[in-house]
């Protein structure tokens, strides 16, 4: 059975860091591209990042380029998400999610907190 | 950059009755190989989002049969044969063919009457 668990979210002041993890289970991690999304308080879901197979290919919405990293582990089926900057806008649950060509986002997280307030 | 306009944004619907979600693209769907591409998810109240649909019209497993999707280009929809309670919540539309950029629609509620 598939799992992905985040970890790693909490309070940080504005313009501080913070760094998510998932970890993967129940499938060929190194198979499949992964993503984050967010969902801010009250609000949609918002695609933030993704990453290829191996590492090699990154995208990124446009509001976070420049201040997120996404990476991944594939020896320890586990994906992360460097925040640096952090902005009041920023505040959201987090999820990690599958990611397949064409098919994406068949698999969730149950998500991880990030408030960013002083 | 592709929008996804949903309509409407708020459901009420009454138990046993049909309903129908829009979802709007500002971009056609359609994929070089001729098929739109296009997923749409559930959300329940204090879970994560759930996959319902992919490639437009696919059920995922376990998703029961009175959820349907339809559509082709920067048309969509998806439609509940009779809601029942547990269909409350929040559903979005996704656009895929643009991968691997993906955005959202802003979600419609659906509530029972």
């Amino acid at each position: 059975e598939v799992h992905l668990v985040e970890s790693g979210g909490g309070l940080v002041q504005p313009g501080g860091s913070l760094t998510l993890s998932c970890e993967a289970s129940g499938f060929t991690f190194s198979d499949y591209w992964m993503s984050w999304v967010r969902q801010a308080p009250g609000k949609g879901l918002e695609w933030v990042a993704n990453i290829n197979v191996d590492g090699s290919e990154k995208y990124y919405v446009d509001s976070v380029k420049g201040r997120f990293t996404i990476s991944r582990d594939n020896a320890k089926n586990s994906l992360y998400l460097q925040m640096n900057s952090l902005r009041a806008d920023d505040t959201a649950v987090y999820y990690c999610t599958r990611d397949q060509w064409l098919v994406p986002f068949d698999y969730w997280g149950q998500g991880s907190l990030v408030t960013v307030s002083s | 950059d592709v929008v996804m306009t949903q309509s409407p944004l708020s459901l009420p619907v009454t138990l046993g009755q049909p309903a129908s979600i829009s979802c709007r693209s500002s971009h056609s769907l359609i994929y070089s190989d001729g098929d739109s591409y296009l997923n749409w998810f559930q959300q329940r109240p204090g879970q994560s989002p759930r996959r319902l649909i992919y490639k437009v019209s696919n059920r995922d497993s376990g998703v029961p049969d009175r959820f349907s999707g339809s559509g082709s280009g920067t048309n969509f929809t998806l439609k509940i044969s009779r809601v029942e309670a547990e269909d409350v919540g929040v559903y979005y539309c996704m656009q895929v063919t643009h991968w691997p950029l993906y955005t959202f629609g802003q979600g419609t509620k659906l509530e029972i009457k």
